[in-house]
């Protein structure tokens, strides 16, 4: 799976928008870009994934950029509750491949009242 | 809706005892992965089973082992247990057929060894 760059932290206002950036320069054509968030001890939560098109759910938008090397995670109006690490994974998403997710150098989230 | 249970949330052990980690999976799912997250670190891949078969295997110690039941619940066993492990552990959950869209995690159990 391809390599990932994350900003070690990050700071946002409550009630801002928060983006959160991710390099994946190595990315192949059949890797997704998954984003996770772990808050404090807790188990990771999965928000959002995408190939190559922007996607939006209830949680959060990502968009990713044009040759796919990069992307944002955009959480519209970021609340104290979304304090947590953010992780971007890029995987393989396989049909019939129960392949697993590796954690690692995701963003730390602060969002300040 | 239901979600991944894990048991006990907390386990006290002794250094060289033995502890038991139980971890139920959303109904339905047929896919179980076993994460240990160190303090402070990332939470790492133990192991994985898809219908009772192991499928996935990362940095699990040979002292630890894990195994799915035919209701597909999963037990990870950790023998001789040293400071060291003393970790949240994480059991994660999926539909085999529909991995890609992603895992739901239960909520952990904290293991302090001693």
């Amino acid at each position: 799976d391809a390599k990932t760059t994350q900003p070690p932290s990050m700071d946002c206002a409550e009630g801002r928008a928060a983006n959160l950036p991710c390099n994946h320069s190595t990315i192949s054509g059949n890797e997704y870009v998954y984003w996770y968030r772990q808050i404090h001890s807790q188990g990771p939560q999965y928000i959002i994934h995408g190939l190559k098109n922007n996607e939006t759910n209830e949680m959060a938008s990502l968009i990713i950029t044009e040759d796919r090397k990069s992307s944002t995670l955009i959480l519209p109006h970021a609340t104290l509750r979304d304090t947590a690490v953010y992780y971007c994974i890029v995987r393989v998403a396989i049909y019939n491949a129960g392949n697993m997710l590796t954690f690692g150098g995701g963003t730390r989230l602060m969002v300040k009242p | 809706a239901a979600g991944v249970i894990q048991s006990p949330r907390h386990l006290i052990k002794e250094k060289r005892e033995t502890a038991t980690l139980k971890c139920y999976p959303i109904p339905r799912h047929d896919t179980v992965y076993w994460y240990q997250q160190g303090p402070g670190q990332d939470p790492q891949f133990l192991i994985s089973f898809y219908e009772k078969m192991q499928s996935d295997k990362g940095s699990i110690p040979d002292r630890f082992s894990a195994q799915q039941f035919s209701d597909y619940h999963s037990e990870l066993n950790m023998s001789s247990l040293e400071l060291g492990d003393s970790a949240l552990y994480f059991c994660a959950s999926s539909l085999y057929d529909n991995s890609w869209y992603g895992y739901t995690f239960g909520s952990g159990t904290r293991l302090t060894v001693v």
